[in-house]
């Protein structure tokens, strides 16, 4: 199936750990999202990549860095959790200026 | 940055109403999308529309671009329309969407 999919769907973990979250779009897009959806579900956008370079960084902590190896994959390390780190990530794609946005289904991170 | 502000912010309709959620965008755009959020969370896609009208289905969309607006319409509704309903324009550049606030729709039997 041609999707967007990020890995895990669920991730509890303690302040003070540090997670990844893997994205993989196989729809040959060319620019990959990290957004985060808050509890009063405002998303907003982290990070953006087009063709493995970093193209948008908004105001995100430094404990948060994206990578991409190649341009269909997009993944998410995120150092020290802290407790206002708990929220839904959701990784998307889409091919240049955003045409054909397709997110994948969430990663609800809960920090505890 | 541009402002997305969208109305009603909750929504409560029978099976089979009708209904218009209306987006507003503080500066000019060249896009402006919508997208469902089912009660599982999954974000969806439903229309990609610059300006005038689009239909898909039961739902169908427009945007006055020159009036900086647009207008979902949810004609005979139905329990899976259900959800949080978003329209983002882009920004940066056109490399990122800036997300309305939502419309929070529940539909009844």
């Amino acid at each position: 199936d041609t999707a967007v999919s990020q890995t895990p769907k669920y991730l509890v973990t303690q302040m003070g750990n540090d997670k990844s979250i893997k994205c993989e779009q196989n729809l040959g897009h060319d620019t990959m999202y990290w957004y985060k959806q808050d509890s009063k579900k405002f998303l907003k956008i982290m990070f953006s990549y087009n063709n493995k370079e970093l193209i948008i960084n908004e105001t995100v902590p430094n404990r948060f860095s994206p990578k991409s190896p190649d341009k269909a994959h997009l993944n998410l390390h995120i150092n020290s959790l802290e407790l206002g780190d708990s929220a839904v990530y959701f990784c998307a794609s889409s091919l240049g200026i955003p045409v054909g946005y397709t997110f994948g289904s969430g990663t609800r991170l809960t920090v505890v | 940055g541009i402002q997305v502000e969208q109305s009603p912010p909750d929504l409560i309709l029978q099976e089979g109403a009708n209904s218009t959620l209306r987006c507003n965008f503080s500066d000019s755009v060249n896009n402006l999308q919508w997208f469902h959020q089912n009660p599982w969370g999954q974000l969806i896609n439903l229309f990609y529309i610059p300006s005038g009208t689009k239909q898909n289905g039961r739902l169908s969309a427009t945007t006055v671009a020159t009036e900086r607006y647009s207008l979902l319409y949810i004609s005979s509704s139905q329990t899976t329309d259900s959800g949080v309903y978003f329209c983002a324009a882009p920004t940066g550049g056109g490399n990122k969407l800036t997300f309305g606030t939502g419309t929070q729709l529940k539909v009844e039997l």
